[in-house]
């Protein structure tokens, strides 16, 4: 069972690079969402999806976008990066709206802008 | 206020030790609650979900207090395989899942 798969899980990029964050998930899930967790600090969300060619913004999605063209599938794009965007990177899926909805998580992406 | 606080931790128990966790939330409106664990560099999974009666799962207890918008997490008997960062997680809108998440309680189980 591959679940939420994320690519790559290392990167390091320099200010001003951009890349995309890869996220597919296999469990046929209506939503998906881009988490960022800075050391110590919780996880925050930058955008999420409630279905194919629905995306909305979460709490800090300045600096990123985000495209949800299948149901499968949910990349992040970083256009011009910087320091303030070096975290951990996790994409999540869920089966739905409704309470007690369990998300399951990616392995997550390490991201370092220099 | 933050939406999601928790103790900040760390708690380190030695092992057969009972250890409570709490976590309030700014948001009355909230609707579901849960506790996610998290080992050190890996990605959160869910624990337990949070209901309104409380709830227990083998030595973990979860309870709810929505007059006072806390939660709590008991572990009892703690093992050594309970270390890790507990994230305490509430849906504030189920419509659109938007689970906010608190910053963590680390828990480290020594022998």
């Amino acid at each position: 069972n591959a679940g939420v798969t994320q690519t790559p899980k290392f990167r390091i990029l320099k200010i001003g690079q951009s890349m995309t964050l890869q996220c597919t998930q296999d469990m046929n899930h209506n939503y998906m969402y881009w988490y960022r967790q800075d050391p110590g600090m919780g996880l925050k969300l930058i955008y999420y999806s409630v279905g194919a060619g629905i995306t909305d913004k979460g709490e800090v999605p300045n600096g990123y976008n985000v495209s949800r063209s299948t149901t499968e599938d949910f990349p992040l794009r970083l256009e011009l990066a910087a320091p303030s965007q070096t975290s951990v990177y996790f994409c999540a899926s869920s089966p739905g709206q409704g309470l007690n909805t369990e998300a399951f998580f990616g392995q997550g992406t390490r991201l370092t802008v220099v | 206020r933050k939406e999601v606080e928790q103790d900040p931790g760390p708690f380190n128990v030695p092992e057969g030790a009972t250890v409570a966790f709490n976590c309030t939330y700014s948001n009355s409106a909230s609707q579901s609650f849960f506790w996610y664990r998290q080992d050190c560099r890996k990605e959160p999974k869910l624990l337990m979900s949070v209901y309104s009666s409380g709830n227990e799962d083998g030595r973990f207890t979860a309870q709810l207090n929505r007059a006072s918008q806390y939660i709590s997490l008991l572990i009892r008997d703690s093992k050594l395989s309970d270390s890790a960062t507990y994230l305490c997680v509430v849906n504030m809108d189920p419509w659109n899942n938007d689970m906010r998440f608190g910053a963590g309680t680390r828990l480290t189980v020594k022998p």
